[in-house]
């Protein structure tokens, strides 16, 4: 199976500030997709087919990426953003998820 | 407006089985299959298989084969995941999911989760 591995594990930003996290895949996929998960709740759709947002997701955050290296961009950290975030992949069975990035805010 | 009801938290002892339930709404059930996702405390997601309720078939990832059976009532628009010879290593919490309208292979909703806690 395809193994996702996220980066970093944990990260801080303060508000307004930038903030990029890594999603690698063991072997090449053809899309990621993303989800955003507060602490106590299900996990939310937040990005698909590696850089479509969501309905309703704000459009500071965005997806990037191919083959094996993809990303999630915040263009300007804000509080309500804190969360951990999971890539996921159905390029191959069976779907795997990434083990996550908690964003906390400073 | 798409919703996946599921059953509430169960403690269970170490050995025993327990059956969750997961209820549909707002589509037609027999349209969409049901994935279950196990997401242990503190820990990330993993895809547990699937249930097409239009014919009843299964695809379960290897690893959980033989510990989740999932079955489905069309009457009731409910799929179930029962899970057998629980130990600590199964107390987590199990999402139900479905992909989206538009084909895209992700899972677009979620239901709010069983915990289960398996302990003597």
């Amino acid at each position: 199976q395809i193994v996702l591995t996220q980066s970093p594990a944990i990260m801080s930003a303060s508000p307004g500030e930038k903030v990029t996290m890594t999603c690698s895949a063991s072997s090449s996929v053809s899309y990621m997709h993303w989800y955003q998960q507060k602490s106590g709740t299900s996990p939310k759709r937040w990005i698909y087919d590696t850089s479509k947002l969501a309905s309703g997701v704000p459009a500071r955050f965005s997806g990037s990426g191919s083959g094996t290296s993809y990303s999630l961009t915040i263009s300007s950290m804000e509080a309500e953003d804190a969360a951990t975030y999971y890539c996921q992949q159905w390029s191959s069975n069976p779907p795997t998820f990434g083990g996550g990035t908690k964003l906390e805010i400073k | 407006e798409v919703q996946l009801q599921q059953s509430g938290p169960e403690l269970v002892k170490p050995g025993a089985s327990v059956k969750m339930s997961c209820k549909a709404s707002g589509y037609t059930f027999t349209s969409y299959v049901m994935h279950w996702v196990k997401q242990k405390p503190g820990q990330g997601l993993e895809w547990i298989g699937y249930i097409n309720p239009y014919n009843d078939g299964t695809k379960y990832n290897e690893k959980f084969k033989g510990k989740a059976t999932l079955t489905s009532d069309k009457s009731s628009s409910t799929a179930y995941m029962e899970l057998s010879s629980l130990t600590s290593e199964d107390s987590a919490v199990y999402y139900c999911a479905r992909l989206g309208n538009n084909g895209i292979a992700w899972f677009a909703y979620w239901g709010q989760g069983t915990l289960v806690t398996v302990s003597a």
